[in-house]
C-alpha cells in the first residue's frame, strides 16, 4: 500500500525567502506525482504534474523535482510572498490509478 | 472554459438521513473523481466514473454511491448518514479515461452532519 508523507507539517517564514518543500513515498513504481495547492476551505489548485519518466517541472517561481529510486519529491518556491500561504498537498498515483495524498504542509509567509 | 463546479456548496443534514452532491467536470474531461477530505487530512479517494461505469473504488463502505450521466457529470450519494461523514466532499475530473492524466479540482462541499 502507497503511503505518502510531507515534511515539514507546517511552515512559517518572512517574505523573500527560498523554500523547499519534502514529499516522499514508499512504492516507486508511480505514473505520475502532482503538487496542489489548497487555500482554507477550499478545493484544490493543481501547481505542477511530473511524469514517471521526468526529473522535474518548472512554472514560474515553482519547481518540483522527482527522483523515483529514493521515493522523493521536492517542490522549491522561489522568493516567496504572502500570497503564497497556503496548504500544498502532494499526491502520487500508481498502477492502480488511485492517487495517494499526503497530508499537506500548511505554509505561512509573513510580509 | 468552466472548471469542475460542485452544488451545493455547503450542507448541513442530521444523522440516518441522506444527501446528494452533484458535480460538472470540466469541458473536454470524462472521467470523474470523488474524494472525502477531513479537517487537517489529505483528500481520500471515494470512487471513480468513466464512461458511466463505476471503475475503481477506494476504501468506503457501500453507503457511498455514485452515477455518471451521458454528459459526465456526476452524483455522489450517501446513505444513513454519520457524524463522521462530516468533511469536504471534493470532485475531480481527467481526460481521456483518467489514469496518469492530470487531475483538476472543484471548490469542494462541505458536510455537515448533526
Amino acid at each position: 500500500k502507497q503511503e505518502v508523507t510531507q515534511i515539514p507539517a507546517a511552515l512559517s517564514v518572512p517574505e523573500g525567502e527560498n523554500l523547499v518543500l519534502n514529499c516522499s513515498f514508499t512504492d516507486s513504481a508511480i505514473y505520475n506525482l502532482q503538487w496542489f495547492r489548497q487555500d482554507p476551505g477550499k478545493g484544490l489548485t493543481s501547481l505542477l504534474l511530473i511524469q514517471s519518466s521526468q526529473r522535474e517541472q518548472t512554472s514560474g517561481r515553482l519547481n518540483a523535482s522527482l527522483d523515483k529510486s529514493s521515493g522523493r519529491s521536492t517542490l522549491y518556491i522561489a522568493a516567496s510572498q504572502p500570497g503564497d500561504s497556503a496548504t500544498y498537498l502532494c499526491a502520487v498515483t500508481g498502477g492502480s490509478y488511485i492517487p495517494t495524498f499526503g497530508r499537506g504542509t500548511s505554509l505561512i509567509v509573513h510580509p | 472554459d468552466a472548471g469542475v463546479t460542485q452544488s451545493p456548496t455547503h450542507l448541513i443534514k442530521t444523522r440516518g438521513q441522506q444527501v446528494t452532491l452533484r458535480c460538472s467536470p470540466k469541458s473536454g474531461h470524462d472521467t470523474v473523481s470523488w474524494y472525502q477530505q477531513a479537517l487537517g487530512q489529505g483528500p481520500q479517494f471515494i470512487f471513480q466514473y468513466y464512461e458511466e461505469e463505476e471503475r475503481q473504488r477506494g476504501n468506503f463502505p457501500d453507503r457511498f454511491s455514485g452515477h455518471q450521466f451521458p454528459n459526465y457529470s456526476s452524483e455522489l450519494n450517501v446513505n444513513a448518514l454519520l457524524l463522521g461523514d462530516s468533511a469536504l466532499y471534493l470532485c475531480a475530473s481527467s481526460p481521456m479515461g483518467g489514469g496518469e492524466n492530470e487531475q483538476f479540482f472543484g471548490p469542494g462541499t462541505r458536510l455537515t452532519v448533526l
